[in-house]
């Protein structure tokens, strides 16, 4: 099985900060990486498939980049409704298996 | 546009069968090229990859729950559905119901709600 891993697992930052989540993978898989947000109580959402290709209705501020086994998702500038968890996903190989998630606070 | 709802009981005893069904709205289940799964998430924890099922019946699952999960799917409902045999606590969890486009490098594009379901007797 594919190994995920996050780094961080939390980060504090404040509206209008430039934050990169960074996803490594335990053997290359492609470009077969795809980013989620979660906020509480709520299923997560699509931001990221592909490694680079922003989601329908996504704002462009997410942005991601990366293949083979490392990955990063930027988003240029923090807004008050990005505070919430995300998570990195293979879709490489099956289980399809995601990060331990990289909860993002206010500062 | 499609959506995804989840639906089952919220209680399940230990040792007994966890069965949850997911019904597709908007769009029929058999078009276009996607596979269906089922992921879950403790709470408080992270999201775990419980399997997927294309429409014509084949079938992925994780192996760490691979001798207990069974993930059918019925055409003429635009249902599919899950069954977890011989749960514990530890299967206690919000379960959410997914579609995967293979066009967008199978990705999680849409999910529903989720549902808990609490393992206890």
């Amino acid at each position: 099985d594919i190994q995920m891993t996050q780094s961080p697992s939390s980060l504090s930052a404040s509206v209008g900060d430039r934050v990169t989540i960074t996803c490594r993978a335990s053997q290359s898989i492609s470009s077969y990486l795809n980013w989620y947000q979660q906020k509480p109580g709520k299923a997560p959402k699509l931001l990221i498939y592909a490694a680079s290709s922003l989601q329908s209705g996504v704002p462009s501020r997410f942005s991601g980049s990366g293949s083979g086994t490392d990955f990063t998702l930027t988003i240029s500038s923090l807004q008050p409704e990005d505070f919430a968890t995300y998570y990195c996903q293979q879709s490489y190989s099956t289980p399809h298996s995601f990060g331990q998630g990289t909860k993002l606070e206010i500062k | 546009q499609v959506q995804l709802q989840e639906s089952g009981p919220g209680l399940v005893k230990p040792s007994q069968t966890l069965s949850l069904t997911c019904t597709v709205s908007g769009g029929s289940i058999s078009s276009g090229s996607y596979y269906w799964s089922w992921i879950r998430q403790p709470a408080g924890k992270g999201l775990e990859w419980i399997g997927r099922i294309y429409t014509s019946g084949s079938t992925n699952y994780n192996p760490s729950l691979k001798s207990r999960v069974t993930i059918s799917v019925d055409t003429s409902k635009n249902q599919f559905s899950l069954k977890l045999s011989s749960v514990t606590a530890a299967d206690t969890a919000v379960y959410y119901c997914a579609r995967v486009d293979t066009a967008m490098g199978d990705a999680f594009d849409i999910w529903g709600q989720g549902t808990m379901v609490t393992v206890s007797s």
